[in-house]
C-alpha cells in the first residue's frame, strides 16, 4: 500500500520562486493536513482540510496556499519562497473524524530556500 | 503559550531504565490524545492512543488527566531501539503536536 506519498523529497529554491509540494493518499481519508518541522519547534500546522472543497488555516498559514479538489490530493503552494520557509514539510491524512484517529504521514519534503 | 508543551529533554538513560515523559495542553475542548514516535529524519508514527482510564501496551503506559490537562508516557525496561523523539499530540478541531522529547538509551 502506498499510503501517503509526498513529492519531491528534496528541493532547493531561490528566494522569490514559487513551487507546489504534492501530497496524495490512497486510503480514502477525508482529513488531510500539512505541517512544517523546524528544530526545537516540533510540527506546526500550516493548513488542513476536512474533505474535498474544504480547507482551513492552521497555526502558521502565511506564505502558503492549499486546495482540495479531490479526496486523494492536497497540494501545498509556496507563493514566493523566503529563507524562513526552509524546513521539513510533512503531509498527513486520517479517516476524518476531527479529533479522532491515527494520522498517517508522508516521508517528508526537505526544502531549502537560498 | 504553545497549545501543547512537553519536557524538552534530552533524556539519556541506560538500558533497562524507566523513563517518563510529560505533556500539558491548553485547549480544554481537546477530544483525543496520542503519543507518536519519530526516528531521526523520518516521519512520525503512532505509538499509542491515550485514554482517561490509562492504557498500557507492553512496556509503554500512557495516562491522561483531563482535569489537569496533562498527559504522560512511561517506558519501562528501556531498550536501545526505544531511542527516538516522542511527540505528544492533542486533537480537537485540528491536530497539534508538542515539540517532542528526545530519548537516547545507552548500553
Amino acid at each position: 500500500n502506498a499510503g501517503v506519498t509526498q513529492t519531491p523529497k528534496f528541493q532547493v529554491l531561490k528566494t522569490g520562486q514559487s513551487m507546489t509540494l504534492q501530497c496524495a493518499q490512497d486510503m480514502n481519508h477525508e482529513y488531510m493536513s500539512w505541517y512544517r518541522q523546524d528544530p526545537g519547534m516540533g510540527l506546526r500546522l500550516i493548513h488542513y482540510s476536512v474533505g474535498a472543497g474544504i480547507t482551513d488555516q492552521g497555526e502558521v498559514p502565511n506564505g502558503y496556499n492549499v486546495s482540495r479538489s479531490t479526496t486523494e490530493d492536497f497540494p501545498l503552494r509556496l507563493l514566493s519562497a523566503a529563507p524562513s520557509q526552509t524546513s521539513v514539510y510533512f503531509c498527513a491524512s486520517s479517516t476524518g473524524q476531527v479529533g479522532g484517529t491515527e494520522a498517517f504521514f508522508g516521508q517528508g519534503t526537505r526544502l531549502t530556500v537560498v | 503559550r504553545k497549545e501543547v508543551e512537553q519536557d524538552p529533554g534530552p533524556f539519556n538513560v541506560p538500558e533497562g531504565a524507566t523513563v517518563a515523559f510529560n505533556c500539558t495542553y491548553s485547549n480544554s475542548a481537546s477530544q483525543s490524545f496520542f503519543w507518536y514516535r519519530q526516528d531521526c529524519r523520518k516521519e512520525p508514527k503512532l505509538l499509542m492512543s491515550v485514554y482517561s482510564s490509562g492504557n498500557e501496551d507492553g512496556r509503554f503506559t500512557a495516562q491522561l488527566n483531563r482535569a489537569s490537562q496533562y498527559i504522560s508516557l512511561l517506558i519501562r525496561d528501556s531498550k536501545l531501539s526505544d531511542s527516538a523523539t516522542y511527540l505528544c499530540v492533542v486533537n480537537g478541531r485540528d491536530m497539534r503536536f508538542g515539540a517532542g522529547t528526545r530519548l537516547t538509551v545507552k548500553p
